[in-house]
């Protein structure tokens, strides 16, 4: 079981770009979370997907958007870049939305650095 | 949603047994407590969970009084690979994304 995949390791955008971010969720896990997280402080709750929608969002703005595939792989867009979007990136997936397991397990992340 | 205090840092050394305590006042009758753990350039990793009295599990154990508005990780003999960030977070069993993550608590083990 290679648990939660994250692509690319590291990112080096722009002011402004676009970037697209990849998690592959735990064998079994239905239910895909990603976090931004800063350097020094825990992770923020960006959006949570189950079944292809998403379910839940967090205090972000709407350039940051996603989608879950049918594999239950899932990708984090966020457009217009600003240098505070720079910070790691994390995916966790668990499995299913609302059920009485909130264990995560999460990915290694992505370190994104905006220029 | 509750919110967690914890220590910002800790040091201690090896072989010695680390309590490290959450404050949450304002738990709700449905929240449950979690422990993860982080590495630098890693993602965190579920410790520990609990609802009340005592969890013991093969890496940790987790205390929480009758009135739940603390808890207490404790690692019993640490070693150098436990230095790591451990974050408190409480939040209802149904809804894992209500979790909110303070800054955890920086634990150094020194040999």
């Amino acid at each position: 079981d290679a648990g939660v995949t994250q692509s690319p390791t590291h990112l080096i955008k722009t002011r402004g770009q676009q970037v697209t971010l990849r998690c592959s969720p735990k064998s079994g896990h239905d239910t895909v979370s990603w976090y931004q997280q800063a350097l020094g402080q825990g992770p923020q709750f960006i959006f949570q997907y189950y079944e292809e929608e998403e379910r839940q969002r967090g205090n972000f703005p709407d350039r940051f958007s996603g989608h879950q595939f049918p594999n239950y792989s899932s990708e984090l867009n966020v457009n217009a870049l600003l240098l505070g979007d720079s910070a790691l990136y994390l995916c966790a997936s668990s499995l299913g939305s609302g059920r009485a397991n909130n264990e995560q397990f999460f990915g290694p992340g992505t370190r994104l650095t905006v220029l | 949603l509750a919110k967690t205090t914890q220590p910002i840092s800790m040091d201690s050394y090896e072989g010695q047994e680390v309590n490290i305590t959450c404050s949450h006042n304002n738990i709700a009758t449905n929240d449950y407590i979690t422990w993860y753990q982080q590495f630098p350039s890693q993602g965190p990793r579920f410790i520990i969970q609990g609802y009340k009295t005592k969890v013991t599990n093969e890496v940790a154990s987790l205390f929480i009084p009758a009135d739940r508005k603390s808890s207490t990780l404790s690692l019993p003999r640490v070693s150098l690979s436990d230095t790591a960030v451990y974050y408190c977070l409480v939040g209802d069993m149904w809804s894992n994304y209500q979790l909110i993550w303070g800054a955890g608590t920086k634990l150094i083990i020194k040999p």
